[in-house]
């Protein structure tokens, strides 16, 4: 079957530092891949994605690259910021018998600090 | 504005009630997903729909159900069998069961039991 698997948390960075969240995936076809991010108390907000090998997903400048040959989409970040603090879910979404379902990590809190 | 409305936000539940929560999208998404997370986990997914009035059990079924009577509407009923309600629920909906078609998520409903 179809897994995620993410670092644990937290993670604590000081402001403007370089974020490495990683995350890594086991898939039977060719998944496509995640990042959600949850404010506390809220739902979930999709952050980027990549749906083939070697694409790279980026959005309010965080990045990952679609990794085949390591199974990985590791997120990253070159200057995190106070407001970045937030719950961090990679995820999967492989066309099965079930159609399009997504696989989550168990996620990863960030926290920024001033 | 588009979007998914989860209702209520917060929701109390008494041993031995069936509470119904209420989630509507007007995405025009055919897919629809009701997702639990549990503190500090994952999302699980405990029912889809893939178009309407069809629906399929998720992961974690038991002890739930829906119905898909518009594309529209994906209400989850937690039931009495249900032995754990107490977790934060979350609506999604996607344009198909296409893999690699983006899942949008509402903001989620809170359910303790008391």
């Amino acid at each position: 079957g179809n897994s995620v698997t993410q670092m644990e948390g937290p993670v604590t960075l000081s402001e403007e530092a370089f974020l490495t969240i990683n995350c890594t995936y086991t898939a039977t076809g060719y998944p496509s891949l995640f990042w959600y991010v949850q404010y506390p108390g809220e739902g979930l907000q999709l952050l980027l994605k990549a749906t083939k090998a070697d694409d790279k997903g980026s959005n309010k400048g965080f990045e990952a690259t679609y990794r085949k040959e390591t199974t990985s989409f590791h997120l990253e970040k070159g200057s995190v910021q106070v407001s970045d603090s937030a719950v961090y879910f990679c995820a999967l979404s492989d066309l099965g018998n079930a159609g399009n379902m997504l696989t989550f990590g168990g996620g990863t809190r960030l926290m920024v600090k001033p | 504005d588009g979007g998914i409305t989860q209702s209520p936000k917060y929701l109390f539940r008494k041993e031995g009630q069936n509470v119904t929560l209420s989630c509507e999208q007007n995405l025009n998404h055919d897919a629809m997903y009701w997702y639990r997370q549990d503190p500090g986990q994952g999302l699980r997914l405990i029912y889809y729909s893939q178009i309407v009035n069809d629906f399929q059990k998720g992961d974690i079924a038991e002890g739930y159900s829906v119905s898909r009577e518009k594309k529209e509407s994906f209400p989850l009923t937690v039931t009495s069998a249900q032995k754990n309600p107490t977790a934060f629920y979350l609506c999604a909906s996607s344009t198909s069961a296409a893999s690699g078609n983006t899942i949008y998520f509402g903001e989620g409903s809170w359910l303790t039991v008391v």
